[in-house]
């Protein structure tokens, strides 16, 4: 079965580094996601990404963060100068159609665990 | 500010039983509804989706939804320990993201 897949799986950075994470969707989805979680908290919506825009962000998703998909495969979150509450695992996730649709629901990767120091 | 609220647990129920999962949303506006099973380090795994009021059933799992009472639950027939988990509600509002609650640790007991 097709999956989404997230690397590194783990990933290790001191405060005020700029960290990348990387997601390749399920090849045929058009919707795509990044959500995270806070260690014993809550998952929580980032950004939504849509024919290669934003199609909606969260209040987390600061001027910090960024989005880019550079070729027909990779889906990137970047953050620019990260801070010790950004350490989270952070979850990609893809759909073929909007996930109000009916039979197309959020496919998740296996998360990156993002911990900075 | 839209909430989804779940009893956080743990549920402990014996292996066989029927686990009951209970989750309330503060929005009538709400379109979409769906339980997820997390496993401790893993991703959300969907299980369930519900649209319309009333039951739906999907082999040992059955989803309740009942817009009136802003009420969505997930019943686990014949529990079995792989069962054991957390289970995540989410609801959807009008766009295209899913506001999780905190989730129910449940647990079978054999």
């Amino acid at each position: 079965e097709p999956e989404v897949t997230q690397t590194p799986s783990h990933q290790v950075t001191q405060m005020g580094q700029e960290v990348i994470l990387r997601c390749v969707p399920i090849s045929n989805h058009l919707y795509f996601y990044w959500y995270r979680q806070i260690l014993g908290q809550k998952v929580e919506f980032l950004v939504s990404f849509y024919n290669n825009e934003i199609s909606e962000k969260s209040e987390i998703f600061d001027d910090q963060f960024s989005v880019e998909r550079p070729d027909g495969s990779n889906f990137t979150l970047k953050i620019r100068s990260t801070k010790l509450e950004d350490s989270a695992m952070y979850f990609c996730a893809s759909s073929e159609s909007r996930i109000s649709s009916y039979n197309s629901p959020l496919h998740f990767g296996n998360g990156t665990r993002l911990t900075v120091t | 500010q839209k909430e989804v609220e779940q009893n956080s647990g743990p549920l402990s129920v014996p292996e066989g039983a029927i686990a009951s999962l209970n989750c309330t949303y503060s929005d009538r506006g709400s379109q979409s509804f769906f339980w997820y099973r997390q496993y401790s380090g893993k991703s959300p795994e969907l299980i369930m989706s519900i649209y319309s009021n009333g039951d739906k059933e999907d082999g040992r799992f059955t989803a309740q939804l009942n817009k009136a009472s802003q009420y969505v639950s997930l019943l686990i027939r014949d529990s079995q320990p792989s069962d054991s988990a957390t289970y995540l509600c989410a609801v959807m509002w009008g766009n295209e993201k899913l506001t999780f609650g905190t989730g129910t640790r449940l647990t079978i007991i054999p």
